[in-house]
Order: C-alpha cells, then sequence, then structure tokens
C-alpha cells in the first residue's frame, strides 16, 4: 500500500485538460519536492516533472504540475493520444515505516 | 548522452541470489546518487534501494532491507544490486536510475533510466 495515492485510472477526448491528484502527508510531499514520471507500454519510465513544477528539457509545455500542502497534481492540456501512459507521483518519504517514494500509478486513457 | 545498461537477470529458484549490475556512460558517475527501482509484471513501480556518490551512504525499501545491498565501484562506472534470499514477489523489471542532485530534496528525482532487467523468482 503507498502512502501516495493516486487514483487508478484517468481519461479525457483529444483536446481536452486532464489532471492527476497525488495525495500524501507531512513525511512527503509536505516536506519534500514532487515529481511525476510518465511510462509508456513497454518502455522505461520517463521524468515528466521534478520539484513541484518543473519540466527537464524536451518535455511539452502540455504538461504542467502543482503543490498544495500535502497533496500535488499533474494537468496535462491539449490531450493528445500520445499523452496514454501510466503516471507515477513520487516524494521521498523517510517516516518512521522505512523510506518509500512512489505513488501507485495511474493509468490515463485517451478515449 | 547518458546510458544506464542493466545486466545479470534470468531466471533464479526461491531462495537464491543473483547480482545485477550496472554500468554507466556518459556523466561523471562518482558525482551522482544511484537507485534501483523494480516493476512487478503488470504492477506499479516499486523504489528499493539507492546509494550515495560515495557509497556511503545506504537507504533500503522494507520490503528488501537485510536481504539486498547496493554498492558501486566508481572507478569502474558500474552499479550493482545484490540480491539473496529471493522470493517469488521479488520477481520484477529492474531499473537502474540516476538521481539528479546531491541533497536529500532530490533523492526521488530520478532523471535517467536504463531499459531494465528481468528477474524471475520460480521453481
Amino acid at each position: 500500500q503507498s502512502v501516495l495515492i493516486q487514483p487508478p485510472s484517468a481519461s479525457g477526448t483529444p483536446g481536452q485538460r486532464v489532471t492527476i491528484s497525488c495525495s500524501g502527508s507531512s513525511s512527503n510531499i509536505g516536506s519534500y519536492p514532487v515529481n511525476w514520471y510518465q511510462q509508456l507500454p513497454g518502455t522505461a519510465p520517463k521524468l515528466l516533472i521534478y520539484t513541484d513544477n518543473q519540466r527537464p528539457s524536451g518535455v511539452p509545455d502540455r504538461f504542467s504540475g502543482s503543490k498544495s500542502g500535502t497533496s500535488a497534481s499533474l494537468a496535462i492540456s491539449g490531450l493528445q493520444s500520445e499523452d496514454e501512459a501510466d503516471y507515477y507521483c513520487a516524494v521521498w518519504d523517510d517516516s518512521l515505516s522505512g523510506p518509500k517514494v512512489f505513488g501507485g500509478g495511474t493509468k490515463l486513457t485517451v478515449l | 548522452e547518458v546510458q544506464l545498461l542493466e545486466s545479470g537477470g534470468g531466471l533464479v529458484q526461491p531462495g537464491g541470489s543473483l547480482r545485477l549490475s550496472c554500468a554507466a556512460s556518459g556523466f561523471i558517475f562518482r558525482k551522482y546518487a544511484m537507485s534501483w527501482v523494480r516493476q512487478a509484471p503488470g504492477r506499479g513501480l516499486e523504489w528499493v534501494s539507492t546509494i550515495g556518490d560515495s557509497g556511503g551512504t545506504t537507504y533500503f525499501a522494507d520490503s528488501v532491507k537485510g536481504r539486498f545491498s547496493i554498492s558501486r565501484d566508481n572507478s569502474k562506472n558500474t552499479l550493482y544490486l545484490q540480491m539473496d534470499s529471493l522470493r517469488a514477489d521479488d520477481t520484477a523489471i529492474y531499473y537502474c536510475a540516476k538521481i539528479w542532485g546531491v541533497t536529500k530534496q532530490w533523492l526521488a528525482t530520478f532523471d535517467d533510466w536504463g531499459q531494465g532487467a528481468l528477474v524471475t523468482v520460480s521453481s
């Protein structure tokens, strides 16, 4: 059971804006920066957003991240068919129960 | 261009051992912390372990603590994961990943990934 809670699925139509949430606590999102990863089918994950809202070079500005308190969100605007993938939030969590990193993941379907 | 190439995966019996290697190139290996992340078939990502740039600091997920060890050889630009007492639920693709920065706030920021090595634990 992950300490970072994501909805298991999300969907949208081409051109739409979708958001994926990530709910945590004071020991993770409340203390450390949030990162988001995109994993296309059959491939290794790719860093999409780091430090809450920064995009690595090459990531389209259709992707944006935000954080408030102990929750974070990934927004994808102008949804495209190639955005269909699994999305994971990741934050360092060093609570007494041992370190953890990833949310459970959200499968995004483009209808 | 950063390249991370895992090797050493394969089929192993429950209770057995396996050592994964990750050969790094395209960056100054000794300056970066490194991690192993795994993904069981049809499941999400699970962080496994992290080692600091000098090898002096290590972190492990509770699920592997006491069974897995992580190490690095900065002279060979290579990261290792020694896996002992393997169980069926260790079956997964194991990814080697480079960490973006050098302080604790970067421990979940993996900016480069290998292609993964499949480990299957089965009798």
